[in-house]
């Protein structure tokens, strides 16, 4: 049964950089047809998907979002990371990462980040 | 405001069906994607519902159903209970400039009356 867990840090300052760390165990990031990918929810608001990278590195970025974002693989840790530049209260939110095959079939249990001087 | 257009709210008495539309385009959707649901409860991660349509993972009650057609789905739940009230997500793609997207419903609340 795979499992991911996010860590950073959980306040940012405005205009900062956000990142993130999800950390799977119970399956090889590297193996198989899996994205890795970051959603997004801000308090009392809906999903929204920020993008997913393939263990090769290619990755898909939410056109909104995509000037702002980047996101790395490294397979000898097993684990994926989200940077977010720029950052303003409108960033606030719970991220959560994912496994993405056909659906989204595996959750962390998200982190709240919270951007405030 | 998201891709996929779901009703905010839905309710019942505990033992009816209700039902959640979720509408996109002809972009996602009716591009011949299909549709994925997702419950979550408040301060909890979402939880995979309905995948492929209309399949449930192992350990998801056959209450819940799922369907597609054209541009639209729907979930339905059949036999409501009180444990049954939260959030539901639908989810789908979307070919983009930089490849397959993941696009999200705004969510609905479902309250059991």
């Amino acid at each position: 049964q795979v499992q991911l867990q996010e860590s950073g840090p959980g306040l940012v300052q405005p205009s900062q950089t956000l990142s993130l760390t999800c950390t799977v165990s119970g399956d090889s990031i590297s193996s198989g047809d899996y994205y890795w990918s970051w959603v997004r929810q801000p308090p009392g608001q809906g999903l929204e998907w920020i993008g997913y990278i393939y263990h090769s590195g290619s990755t898909s970025y939410n056109p909104s979002l995509k000037s702002r974002v980047a996101m790395s693989i490294d397979t000898s840790k097993n684990e994926f990371s989200l940077s977010l530049t720029s950052v303003t209260a409108a960033d606030t939110a719970v991220y959560y990462c994912a496994r993405l095959y056909v659906c989204l079939d595996s959750w962390g249990q998200g982190t709240l980040v919270t951007v405030s001087s | 405001q998201s891709v996929l257009t779901q009703p905010p709210s839905v309710s019942g008495a505990p033992g009816q069906r209700v039902t959640i539309s979720c509408t996109g385009s002809g972009s996602d959707i009716g591009a011949g994607y299909d549709i994925h649901w997702y419950q979550q409860f408040p301060g909890t991660a979402p939880k995979l519902l309905i995948f492929g349509n209309n399949n449930r993972p192992s350990g998801v009650p056959d209450r819940f159903s799922g369907s597609k057609s054209g541009t639209s789905g729907s979930l339905a739940i059949t036999g409501l209970q009180a444990e049954d009230e939260a959030d539901y997500y639908c989810q789908s793609f979307v070919t983009g400039l930089s490849g397959l997207g993941v696009v999200f419903g705004g969510g609905t609340k479902v309250t059991v009356l």
